[in-house]
């Protein structure tokens, strides 16, 4: 069965530092990896997908199939990224969709 | 990308007692999805609606504890029947987009005591 991991509950940078959130699957198959964001108090959204290959608010993430990996990396955080980020995988039938524990990030002023 | 109104946002319910959630979206789609986050938890997908046919569950929920109706291609509700405390959660409906990913609706925090 597929199975995404994201290691840290938590991550703290401070403004202007590079941030990387780290995801980890597990499938057998092709995969199509995304990064939600959650803002406080508002709803799960989109962050970016792979198959786009763009980046949305500074954010990218690139799949590494060889290390089974789908990193979200910022190169200077700002406060406003503060959030839960969750990632999530759907496998190649588009039937099944899994998501991570999520991450919180909290950018420090 | 869609735009899904859920309701309602949060309540709190005796246990014993059911609540069924609604999820309204402003354009056709074939295929609704709810989802519950327990606290401390990821989310986790319950069932997947299609529109005309039996919802489709997961390992470990059933219909009789969530019956789910999906009466046209725009509205699916989801009821949770005879609450316990363990079922209090976040439980958000999802839609698919072709082309711009899944979105969700704002959530509905239940708490059951």
């Amino acid at each position: 069965a597929q199975r995404v991991t994201q290691p840290e509950k938590l991550l703290s940078v401070f403004k202007g530092a590079p941030v990387e959130l780290k995801c980890n699957y597990s499938y057998s198959g092709s995969p199509e990896l995304f990064w939600y964001v959650q803002y406080s108090r508002q709803r799960l959204q989109l962050l970016l997908r792979h198959i786009s290959r763009e980046s949305i608010k500074g954010f990218t993430a690139d799949l590494n199939k060889g290390e089974t990996s789908f990193h979200l990396k910022k190169p200077f955080a700002q406060e406003e990224d503060s959030a839960m980020y969750y990632c999530a995988l759907r496998d190649n039938y588009g039937q099944n969709f899994v998501f991570g524990p999520g991450t919180r990030l909290s950018v420090l002023p | 990308s869609a735009v899904i109104s859920q309701k309602p946002s949060r309540d709190i319910c005796q246990r014993g007692t059911s609540l069924t959630i609604q999820c309204q979206v402003d354009s056709q789609v074939t295929m609704m999805f709810w989802y519950r986050q327990q606290p401390g938890q990821s989310l986790t997908l319950i069932a997947t609606a299609n529109q005309g046919s039996e919802a489709t569950y997961e390992s470990g929920f059933v219909i009789d504890k969530f019956p789910i109706s999906r009466p046209n291609l725009t509205f699916s509700t989801l009821t949770v029947s005879n609450m316990s405390p363990e079922d209090s959660s976040i439980y958000l409906c999802s839609v698919e987009r072709t082309g711009t990913g899944y979105t969700f609706g704002s959530g509905t925090r239940l708490t059951v005591v």
